[in-house]
């Protein structure tokens, strides 16, 4: 059964800091992964996809997230947090053979001044 | 108007009432979807309209009634809800044939309250 997993609820992390959100996946066939943001108050706004090729991806808002295929692992990443990234994120996954998503619980990240 | 638009923003109703949600979107995609976003749970994937046909209903109950009546607008139809129906609807769009590498665009969701 294909599914995802955000291990944590919420990440704090320091204004200027590197951050990290993690997400795993399990599918059966060859994965399309999917990083997607939510403000408060606002709908889901897409972030960035991996569908093939290199195994970075960059996207909005100077995030990049990395596949890794051995670990089946997606991690969103920023090498400097800004307070204005506070927010809900959420990772999704579809097989290749599959156009519905499923979705991860969302990791609140909270960026402190 | 560009993108996903959703009304009413915020909605309160009682258990007897009929209401409707209203999703347009203005970016030409083929396909319309609605999510329930309940909190610190994954996005429900409720009902899926590709060029107007459903063809996707995950089990919902007979009380959400969806509409779509062109490919640029999308109703949930609400009746005899129940407190556990309270959630925020989030109203999704995309191109259908992109075979699930396309990104959804959403609306900004309509909070809905059942008292």
């Amino acid at each position: 059964a294909q599914s995802v997993a955000q291990p944590e609820d919420q990440v704090n992390v320091a204004e200027g800091n590197p951050l990290t959100v993690k997400c795993t996946y399990s599918v059966s066939g060859n994965p399309y992964l999917f990083w997607y943001v939510q403000y408060p108050n606002r709908g889901l706004q897409f972030l960035l996809k991996y569908i093939t090729g290199d195994n970075l991806v960059k996207g909005s808002y100077g995030f990049e997230a990395e596949f890794n295929k051995s670990q089946t692992s997606f991690h969103l990443k920023k090498p400097s947090a800004l307070v204005s990234d506070s927010a809900l994120y959420f990772c999704a996954v579809r097989d290749a053979g599959n156009y519905q998503l499923i979705w991860g619980a969302g990791t609140k990240l909270i960026i402190k001044p | 108007e560009t993108g996903v638009t959703q009304t009413p923003r915020h909605l309160v109703m009682g258990m007897t009432n009929k209401k409707s949600l209203k999703c347009e979107q203005h970016l030409g995609h083929n396909a319309m979807y609605w999510y329930k976003q309940s909190a610190k749970k994954p996005l429900e994937l409720m009902f899926v309209y590709s060029l107007e046909e459903r063809v996707e209903n995950n089990s919902v109950p007979s009380r959400f009634s969806p509409e779509c009546p062109n490919s640029s607008h999308l109703f949930l139809h609400l009746h005899t809800l129940q407190p556990e129906d309270s959630a925020l609807y989030l109203c999704a769009s995309s191109q259908f044939r992109d075979r699930g590498s396309g990104e959804l665009f959403f609306g900004e969701g309509s909070r809905l309250t059942v008292l």
